[in-house]
Formats: C-alpha cells, sequence, structure tokens
C-alpha cells in the first residue's frame, strides 16, 4: 500500500513563529498535494506539485509556500504564523492526473 | 454557484437499509469523480472512483454519474453501523487536474 507520512500529528506553535509541515510519499508518485481542513469549510486546496521543483499555487495560497527539492517530499511553509491558520493540515499523492488521491494521517496545528 | 454540493445531513438510515448519497458539480469539463470515506478524526479513505456514464458496483458499493445532468451519487447497501461517516465527493477539475472536495454529507447508521 502507498503510504504518505505526515512528520507530526500534533503541533502547536507560537504566533509569528516559521512553521514546517513535512510530507513524505514512499510510491514514487508524481503529483502531491496540500489541503487545509476546517468545520464548515471542508477540503480547500492550498499548493500541489505535477513535479519535482514544480509547484502551483491553489485556492488559499496566500501566507503560504511550498517547497519540493526531492519527488518523495513536499513540505508546506508557513512563513508567518498566525491564529487564522490554525487547521488540520492533509497532504497527499497520487501517481497521475486521473488517479485518486492517498491522503496522509494529517496534522493537526494550533498557533497560539 | 459552488463548485461541488451536497446535503450536509445528517443522513440517517437503519441497519441494512440502502443509503443514498448525492452530490452535484458545475464544472462541464471533469472527467474523473472520487467519493472518500472520512471517519470523525481520520482522513478522507478512497472508497470509489468512476469515470464513465452509468453505474460502477464494488461490493456494498455502487457510484452512480450523469454527466449530462453533473450529478454522481453514491448508493451503500446493507447498511453497516461501521458505515457511520462523512463521505466526500470530489470530482476532478478539468482544467488542472486537482480534486475538488465537497463538504461532505455525514450518514449515521443506526443497529
Amino acid at each position: 500500500d502507498v503510504k504518505v507520512t505526515q512528520s507530526s500529528r500534533y503541533l502547536v506553535k507560537r504566533t509569528g513563529e516559521k512553521v514546517f509541515l513535512e510530507c513524505v510519499q514512499d510510491m514514487d508518485h508524481e503529483n502531491m498535494f496540500w489541503y487545509r481542513q476546517d468545520p464548515g469549510l471542508g477540503l480547500r486546496l492550498i499548493y500541489f506539485s505535477y513535479d519535482v521543483k514544480m509547484k502551483e499555487k491553489g485556492d488559499i495560497p496566500e501566507g503560504y509556500s511550498v517547497s519540493r527539492e526531492k519527488k518523495e517530499r513536499f513540505s508546506l511553509i508557513l512563513e508567518s504564523a498566525s491564529t487564522n491558520q490554525t487547521s488540520m493540515y492533509l497532504c497527499a499523492s497520487t501517481p497521475g492526473r486521473d488517479y485518486g488521491y492517498t491522503f496522509g494521517s494529517g496534522t493537526r496545528l494550533t498557533v497560539v | 454557484q459552488k463548485e461541488v454540493e451536497q446535503n450536509s445531513g445528517p443522513l440517517s438510515v437503519p441497519e441494512g437499509a440502502i443509503a443514498s448519497l448525492n452530490c452535484t458539480y458545475s464544472d462541464r469539463v471533469s472527467q474523473s469523480f472520487f467519493w472518500y470515506r472520512q471517519y470523525s478524526g481520520k482522513s478522507p479513505e478512497l472508497i470509489m472512483s468512476i469515470y464513465s456514464n452509468g453505474d460502477k458496483e464494488d461490493g456494498r458499493f455502487t457510484a452512480q454519474l450523469n454527466k449530462a445532468s453533473q450529478y454522481v451519487s453514491l448508493l451503500i447497501r446493507d447498511s453497516q453501523p461501521s458505515d457511520s461517516a462523512t463521505y466526500l465527493c470530489a470530482p476532478q477539475r478539468g482544467s488542472q487536474g486537482n480534486l475538488i472536495f465537497g463538504k461532505g454529507t455525514k450518514l449515521s447508521v443506526k443497529p
């Protein structure tokens, strides 16, 4: 089975801190995605990547950046964490355009 | 118009009944459609994919697609309490290829 691993299950950070969320997949998937999930708002796409060193903005990229230096790793960066970035962050990967995603177990980030 | 619309529920069905979950989408170019199940506190899990008009069956699950009506549904036969979860509809965005998720329908199966 494809495994998508997110480095932290729970994270508490202070306002203004730079935060790194790491995601690693072990099945040589081309495409990787970062979503956040909030009650009443559902899953919203932050950034995605279809290749190494490639990134595309999703629907809510403001306040975030990403890095994909290696195929298996896709990092989400909160440049200066704010309380409105408190959320569940989900990483996903897929081998190609018409395939479903496999999600990681998620990182619940709290910014205080 | 919202990109993906689902009835938020909760949809309550008795054990053994058929649960019917519905979804409409706005992107006429969407070609691939997925259903995910999400248990409380867990991440979404892929349960069905459908690409052509008509029905696709997998065990107790049947996905139905009507591209002309921009409508996709999921039927769960012989519903079990373990099916109680939130079900997310996810059409593929035609232009970019990423998935757009509905807010989900919460299903409760009563013993």
